[in-house]
């Protein structure tokens, strides 16, 4: 399995501050993905990143990946007390038979104090 | 709108009462999938469908039976839950398998008791 693995398992900050989260795996990949879980509701796509990419910005978010340390970042800039949640990275990697799997990681909590 | 619904949201059953969680997307995707998420667990692919009656086993998929007769809807199938089984499910979608943005449904909190 290429199970992301977060760093740090939860992590608290005040408004307005950046927020980074980082991402580790074990074998090769062909594209990590970041997702946002509010309190227990559904994942939230925020940004895919293939793995022929080092980094790839959308709004305050901003991913890098190098697959010689086989590891992501995810920053998040200038944080608003909505940017409360737990955060997923997901690896995809070649599964066999045509098929890719996605697997998760157990998420950093970000808190967002106002 | 675009979207992955699943029924019920909550649900509380015995042990041995067999049940049945059903999910339904509305974009025509290809790949469905069936998670759970537990404490400390993460998030765990129980069956995928790569297209209509086409299922395999993800990781976790003991004690669970999946179909796929039309390509819009995915039931997630307890034959005889167990206590083990009590989790938060999550269905998803999405155009390729597995190599794509995954659509999630808001959530099944299950509690076998």
């Amino acid at each position: 399995s290429q199970q992301g693995e977060e760093d740090p398992q939860a992590l608290s900050i005040q408004e307005g501050e950046n927020a980074t989260m980082n991402c580790s795996y074990k074998t090769s990949i062909n594209n990590l993905q970041w997702y946002r879980q509010n309190s227990g509701r559904g994942l939230v796509h925020l940004i895919l990143i293939r793995s022929n990419e080092r980094e790839k910005h959308s709004g305050r978010l901003r991913v890098t990946l190098d697959t010689s340390k086989k590891s992501s970042s995810l920053l998040i800039t200038a944080s608003r007390a909505a940017d409360t949640a737990s955060y997923f990275c997901a690896t995809s990697g070649y599964s066999g038979a045509g098929s890719y799997q996605l697997t998760f990681g157990k998420g950093t909590k970000l808190s967002v104090i106002p | 709108e675009a979207q992955v619904t699943q029924n019920p949201r909550y649900l509380i059953t015995v042990t041995g009462k067999k049940l049945t969680v059903t999910c339904s997307q509305n974009m025509n995707h290809e790949y469905m999938s069936w998670y759970r998420q537990d404490p400390g667990l993460g998030l765990r692919q129980i069956y995928y469908s790569m297209n209509v009656e086409v299922t395999d086993k993800g990781d976790v998929p003991e004690g669970y039976k999946v179909s796929r007769k039309e390509k819009r809807n995915f039931p997630l199938i307890l034959e005889s839950p167990s206590p083990n089984q009590t989790s938060l499910y999550f269905c998803a979608s999405s155009w390729a398998a597995g190599a794509d943005t995954q659509y999630f449904g808001p959530g099944t909190r299950l509690t076998v008791l």
